[in-house]
């Protein structure tokens, strides 16, 4: 799986739009870019996944550029109880794939009222 | 209710003790996993298991047993627990298809003494 490049740490005002860029660099063509977090305590969350189009969801828009070898996670309006971890993870779907999920570092998203 | 339950949430043993951590998924996914979580790892896994009696191994599977008889139940079995075996415990279940997707559940944190 393709390597991940996130910032450790991110902080974002209630209300606002929280953009959570990732780099990727190396992915591969039939690589997704997943993303994921985890609220203090609780077990991973699964947010949202695309491969080359822009994907929309209930929780988050997810924006990939054109070469793939970046992309944003968009909390449109951010709440306290977005403060998380969130974790950025490129792999290939499928039973040859393997099925670990590399979580990396991640962000860490802080809101703050 | 419909999700994925583990229990105990918390457990204390000694070292050398047997443990036994369960997990029940309600989606009659075919794909289980155990993670373990700890400061400066990450998420690593454990096993995983692809269906009822197929099993195999992850990254970390010294000290581990599992089983898996039903869909719905993905028992973790620590047979000598030892001090290095502190963690949080995460167990997922995971759809299939191009909406591939990993749903953990709420963890369970134990402590060897």
């Amino acid at each position: 799986d393709a390597k991940t490049t996130q910032p450790p740490s991110m902080d974002c005002a209630e209300g606002r739009a929280a953009n959570l860029p990732c780099n990727h660099s190396t992915i591969s063509g039939n690589e997704y870019v997943y993303w994921y977090r985890q609220i203090h305590s609780q077990g991973p969350q699964y947010i949202i996944h695309g491969l080359k189009n822009n994907e929309t969801n209930e929780m988050a828009s997810l924006i990939i550029t054109e070469d793939r070898k970046s992309s944003t996670l968009i909390l449109p309006h951010a709440t306290l109880r977005d403060t998380a971890v969130y974790y950025c993870i490129v792999r290939v779907a499928g039973a040859n794939s393997g099925y670990a999920l590399n979580f990396g570092k991640g962000t860490s998203l802080l809101v703050t009222p | 209710d419909a999700g994925i339950t583990q229990s105990p949430r918390y457990k204390i043993t000694e070292t050398g003790r047997q443990v036994t951590l369960m997990c029940h998924q309600t989606w009659s996914h075919s794909y289980m996993f155990w993670y373990r979580q700890d400061l400066g790892h990450g998420l690593r896994l454990i096993y995983y298991s692809a269906a009822a009696d197929i099993t195999d191994k992850g990254e970390v599977p010294d000290g581990y047993v599992v089983s898996r008889s039903k869909t719905e139940n993905f028992p973790l079995t620590l047979e000598s627990a030892t001090r290095s075996q502190t963690s949080v415990y995460f167990c997922a279940s995971m759809r299939t298809g191009y909406q591939e997707t990993q749903y953990f559940g709420p963890g369970t944190r134990l402590l060897v003494l």
